[in-house]
């Protein structure tokens, strides 16, 4: 079974810049997860999407972020315009929907640094 | 809310010494927990989990029990090995699926 595919793995950009990342879940579940991964810190939920809906997106700083998920398959995050701060691991997770399964199945990231 | 501590490190440890990271919650409802750990240069993979108080989560010599009155859910292993040396992290999910990290804890195993 494949896992979650991202890309790319890694982006270098100037501040203001734009950027946009890539993520195919795995086949068949229905949640994706959009997180920030900041060096020393734990992932930070940016965007929960179920199917194509978006489920929980209050972290996700829309005056810069936005994210789609076009069909319930495929997701992009984008950052416009990018700041420093934004230097980070953007992860991408998905999961089938409902309980007791539960477990986040990862990517290996798209690791941004912005300068 | 929810949220999730755990001790902090880094951690450096000899290869066959007894290994303990903390991790306690907080909750409304019944969380699942669980243990992930990111090899370097690798991704987030789930080592273990628990889906009800008192279940104990197991894999790879890793064990971690769900503990409700004390609300934690500490990781162990009675012998880390070189191989072990990672980060990990401790989450919970809710009952809608929102998973929330701790902040992880860096672990150096040498020979």
């Amino acid at each position: 079974e494949a896992g979650v595919a991202q890309s790319p793995r890694y982006k270098i950009i100037e501040k203001r810049q734009s950027v946009a990342f890539w993520c195919n879940p795995i086949s068949g579940h229905a949640t994706l997860y959009w997180y920030q991964q900041i060096l020393g810190q734990g992932p930070k939920l940016l965007i929960q999407f179920q199917n194509n809906g978006v489920v929980d997106d209050s972290q996700l700083p829309k005056d810069r972020f936005s994210a789609e998920r076009l069909k319930g398959v495929d997701s992009t995050l984008k950052i416009q315009p990018a700041k420093l701060e934004d230097s980070a691991v953007y992860l991408c997770a998905s999961s089938l929907r409902g309980r007791p399964t539960g477990e986040l199945f990862f990517g290996e990231g798209s690791r941004l640094t912005v300068l | 809310g929810n949220s999730v501590t755990q001790m902090e490190g880094p951690v450096t440890l000899s290869e066959e010494a007894f290994l303990t990271i903390n991790c306690t919650y907080t909750a409304t409802g019944y969380p699942s927990l669980f243990w992930y750990v990111q090899y370097p240069g690798e991704g987030l993979q789930l080592l273990l989990k628990a889906t009800k108080a008192d279940d104990k989560g197991s894999n790879k010599g890793f064990e971690a029990t769900y503990r409700k009155e004390t609300t934690s859910f500490h990781l162990e292993k009675g012998s880390v090995q070189v191989s072990d040396s990672a980060v990990y992290f401790c989450a919970l999910s809710d009952t809608g699926n929102q998973f929330y990290f701790g902040t992880g804890t860096s672990l150096t195993v040498i020979p």
